[in-house]
């Protein structure tokens, strides 16, 4: 299975600034999604990282408050903006090595907006 | 989009006794159903998976039923130990298309009293 590396593991912020957390794999994968995990419940997807091009963003997701880059196939980053205490959560960063296998996930990133 | 629905919420069992969570798809076309568990403070694992080509699958103490025309799934932890203790989540993807992602299920936070 890929190797993930997630950074930071935590953070703690002021409202109204932005974060931006940093995916790194070991090897090329094909697919690199993104996923938030507010306290206490299930992972809900923010968008799939496109190699290349835009993120595809799920229902209740926009580009302006989760700008995704996605510069290869092996590392991507999550921007946070604006944040408020609302955005505390923890964001994790998965990955697929190729099309129809398995998704492994990094350790996430706990967020606190203070 | 696919929805999927996990029950029970919270399983509670004695050590040594069985384990079983459910979770309903709505999804026909959905091709594949992971189960993770996630430790407190830790990344989701996978422990198992099933394909819509199978109806069971056995891994040691754990395996995965799939009911198709029910749109069903069912993990079953047998002989459980303190261990197992964790919270799991189902999930239900389109493996092999455009776009595939997974939804994931509420989860089911599994407690095993020694």
């Amino acid at each position: 299975s890929a190797v993930i590396s997630q950074k930071p593991s935590r953070d703690i912020c002021q409202r109204g600034t932005s974060l931006t957390i940093q995916c790194q794999v070991d090897s090329q994968v094909t697919m690199m999604f993104w996923y938030r995990q507010q306290p206490g419940q299930s992972l809900t997807l923010i968008a799939t990282a496109n190699q290349g091009s835009e993120a595809t963003y799920e229902s209740g997701f926009v580009i302006d408050k989760f700008p995704i880059s996605r510069p290869n196939l092996t590392f991507s980053t999550l921007t946070v903006s604006n944040m408020s205490p609302e955005d505390s959560s923890i964001y994790l960063c998965s990955v697929e090595q190729g099309v129809g296998t398995e998704a492994f996930f990094g350790q996430g990133t706990r967020l606190t907006v203070v | 989009g696919e929805n999927v629905e996990q029950h029970p919420s919270t399983l509670s069992v004695q050590e040594g006794d069985s384990a079983v969570i459910k979770c309903t798809y709505s999804d026909s076309a959905s091709n594949y159903f992971p189960w993770y568990k996630q430790e407190l403070g830790k990344r989701p694992q996978l422990i198992i998976d099933i394909r819509s080509n199978v109806g069971e699958k056995k891994d040691q103490r754990i395996a995965v039923t799939l009911n198709k025309t029910a749109k069903h799934f069912s993990l079953h932890i047998t002989e459980t130990q303190p261990e197992d203790s964790a919270v799991y989540f189902c999930a239900a993807s389109l493996k092999g298309a455009a776009g595939n992602k997974l939804t994931f299920g509420g989860g089911t936070r599994v407690l095993v009293k020694p």
